[in-house]
């Protein structure tokens, strides 16, 4: 299954929305994608995951929505902390497969 | 509190094999799976396998099969990747990760692999 990201970079100022869009080549079986932030040399941290459920200890200006081919992040009001490189990934059919990333600057 | 601990940076030669391993803590060991992926440098996720902490049974992606090999040491709380016939290519950091039900929720630091002669 192909993720298609868009797009690749957005630039943003803090207190505004970012939304971030993955496509999948076929359908997502039951919703299973997550979606990961990766800051500059740090290990990617799962944000959300079975498309909309936030993980523990995430924000909840972070969110996920979608389902079939179309999934959605949007992080509302960003903070500083937030401009990173976004992944998602489809855990429903084997091999599991991640996006080529969507970076969030600082405008 | 959940630790994945990966070993150090290690070089290699083309064609030579490494061998990455990952310490888990704070939690059952068994009662969860691993993945790995690696990175490039400046390049995406690359997801490569999995394994079950359980049982040790593997999956790995197409584009590695039959160079790589994913094992886990129960006794230590130990999971290893080794990836054999390296080439420039698997120059990128190595980052195992505990599988909840596909989703990675917790990360080891990565290590990094470099390929050079």
């Amino acid at each position: 299954v192909v993720l298609t990201q868009l797009p690749a970079t957005l630039s943003l100022s803090p207190g505004e929305r970012a939304t971030l869009s993955c496509r999948a080549s076929q359908s997502v079986r039951e919703s299973s994608l997550a979606w990961y932030q990766q800051k500059p040399g740090l290990a990617p941290s799962l944000l959300i995951y079975d498309a909309s459920v936030r993980a523990t200890g995430v924000p909840d200006r972070f969110s996920g929505s979608g389902s079939g081919t179309d999934f959605t992040l949007t992080i509302a009001n960003l903070e500083p902390e937030d401009f990173a490189v976004y992944y998602c990934q489809q855990y429903g059919y084997s091999p599991r497969t991640f996006g080529q990333g969507t970076k969030v600057e600082l405008k | 509190q959940i630790q994945l601990e990966q070993s150090g940076p290690e070089v290699r030669k083309p064609g030579a094999s490494v061998k990455v391993s990952c310490k888990a803590s704070g939690y059952t060991f068994s009662t969860y799976s691993f993945t790995w992926v690696r990175q490039a440098p400046g390049q995406g996720l690359e997801y490569m396998g999995w394994i079950g902490g359980h049982n040790g049974n593997t999956v790995y992606a197409q584009k590695f099969q039959g160079r790589v090999s994913m094992t886990i040491d129960s006794p230590t709380n130990t999971v290893y990747l080794q990836l054999r016939s390296l080439t420039y290519d698997d120059t990128a950091v190595y980052f195992c990760a505990r599988d909840d039900r596909g989703r990675s929720d917790y990360w080891g630091q990565g290590t990094l692999v470099t390929v050079s002669s």
